[in-house]
């Protein structure tokens, strides 16, 4: 069973560029949630995609968008890159929408100067 | 709203003590589910337990263990005699049950060092 991976490790942009970050999900998993974690912070729920549809949304603003694949792998794109989008993004995947244990990928490290 | 409190930022230890990290939650629902997650140094975040708000029942996986007392909306984590391993950051959730949306709010997270 292959757990969930992200690309790439790490990224660096300046700020207005634009950056898409991956996601495969767990196999069987349907579900994909993304995190935005700043240095020495929780992680901050951005949206959820549940075949291939967003299911629900955090408070960040609409340059932060995502699409779901049929395969149910999943891209975060952001627009207008800022200084402050600097963090680890965490993709998390999980069998349905219902309350499951989600399984994380091991992050991008997103580094804007 | 929604809140999870980890009042502890840091702890540090000596290996083979035990510790206990505190979680304390806020939620107007009554169905809800709590998380513990740890997240190492490389960073990936590991799922610990899951627990709902219908199960008050204390939960021990081997030198983990969890205690839920709804009436102060505490859900805290006790690692015994712990390990250098057990060094992480490890983060406390709660989600809500209704709708679709499902996301997971988290506290700030406490950095576990546990020295050899």
């Amino acid at each position: 069973e292959t757990g969930v991976t992200q690309s790439p490790t790490h990224l660096i942009k300046t700020r207005g560029q634009q950056v898409t970050l991956r996601c495969s999900s767990q196999s069987g998993h349907n579900t994909v949630s993304w995190y935005q974690q700043a240095l020495g912070q929780g992680p901050q729920f951005i949206f959820q995609y549940y075949r291939e549809e967003e299911n629900g949304r955090g408070n960040f603003p609409p340059r932060f968008s995502g699409l779901q694949f049929p395969n149910y792998s999943s891209e975060l794109n952001v627009n207008a890159l800022e200084l402050d989008d600097s963090a680890l993004y965490l993709c998390a995947s999980s069998p349905n929408r219902g309350i499951n244990e989600q399984f994380f990928g091991p992050g991008t490290r997103l580094t804007v100067l | 709203a929604q809140k999870v409190t980890q009042a502890q930022t840091e702890i540090s230890v000596v290996e083979k003590e035990d510790v206990t990290l505190d979680c304390v939650y806020e939620t107007r629902d009554t169905t809800y589910y709590l998380f513990w997650y740890k997240q190492p140094p490389s960073g990936e975040l590991v799922f610990l337990i899951r627990r709902n708000s219908f199960d008050e029942q204390n939960e021990i996986s081997g030198r983990y263990s969890w205690n839920f007392q709804k009436s102060t909306s505490s859900f805290n984590f006790t690692i015994t005699a712990s390990q250098v391993v057990d060094s992480a950051v490890y983060f406390c959730a709660l989600s809500e049950a209704t709708g679709n949306n499902r996301k997971l709010i988290w506290g700030l997270g406490t950095s576990l060092g546990v020295n050899p």
